[in-house]
């Protein structure tokens, strides 16, 4: 059974930093590309970025990018987000997320984890 | 970056009916766009992906596997539909398309409420 468990979350001042975690199960993670993607309260969901399945290709919506870095240790089968210059626009609950389809970046995702809430407030 | 437009912002319709969901990319996508429902307090639920494949067999603790077949999307290129055919009770709820031709961005949703 996939299972994919965000931590790391929590309450930052604005311009500081947290560093994200999502620890992955239930599938072979070094084959399969991953997404971060957050929501605000009350909000829509906002992709932030994707890694491929080997780290080697990252991608990361305009919002974040220079702020935020997605990486990944395949032997620890664990997606990081280090996120830096946090901003009060920057709260949301944010969800990992696998794809599809193996050995693949351009794909659908079809399991989300339960979300960790970062809040930045002063 | 690519935008994703969805229209309308919020959709009435009555049980039985026919709801049609509008998805349009601000650059060719190809088929690379998913349709995805989301209820409150729930992680979003993948319905389609390839534009028209309705995402079956994929197994979860809380959910159905399958995707009823009254669930189709068609379109690509920069428009993209996603039809419910006879809206049933728990088909209420906001749909989300994504691209992810080039990273993955969002539409902003689409809520599907009772008449």
């Amino acid at each position: 059974q996939v299972q994919l468990v965000e931590s790391g979350g929590g309450v930052v001042q604005p311009g500081r930093s947290l560093r994200l975690s999502c620890a992955a199960s239930g599938f072979t993670f070094s084959s399969y590309g991953m997404h971060w993607v957050r929501q605000a309260p009350g909000k829509g969901l906002e992709w932030v970025a994707v890694i491929s399945y080997d780290g080697s290709n990252k991608y990361y919506a305009d919002s974040v990018k220079g702020r935020f870095t997605i990486s990944r240790d395949n032997s620890k089968n664990t997606l990081y987000m280090q996120m830096n210059s946090l901003r009060a626009e920057d709260t949301a609950v944010y969800y990992c997320a696998k794809i599809v389809v193996p050995a693949a970046t351009r794909s659908a995702i079809d399991y989300w984890g339960q979300g960790t809430l970062v809040t930045v407030s002063s | 970056e690519i935008v994703m437009t969805q229209s309308p912002a919020t959709l009435s319709v009555s049980p039985g009916e026919r709801a049609t969901l509008s998805c349009r990319a601000s650059q060719s996508i190809s088929s690379n766009l998913a349709w995805y429902q989301q209820k409150p307090g729930q992680a979003p639920r993948l319905l389609i992906y390839g534009a028209s494949t309705r995402a079956t067999g994929i197994p979860t603790s809380t959910r159905a596997t399958v995707i009823p077949a009254r669930f189709s999307g068609s379109g690509s290129g920069t428009e993209f539909t996603l039809t419910i055919s006879s809206l049933q009770s728990e088909d209420f709820a906001v749909y989300y398309c994504q691209q992810y031709n080039q990273g993955g961005t969002f539409g902003q949703g689409t809520k599907v409420e009772i008449k």
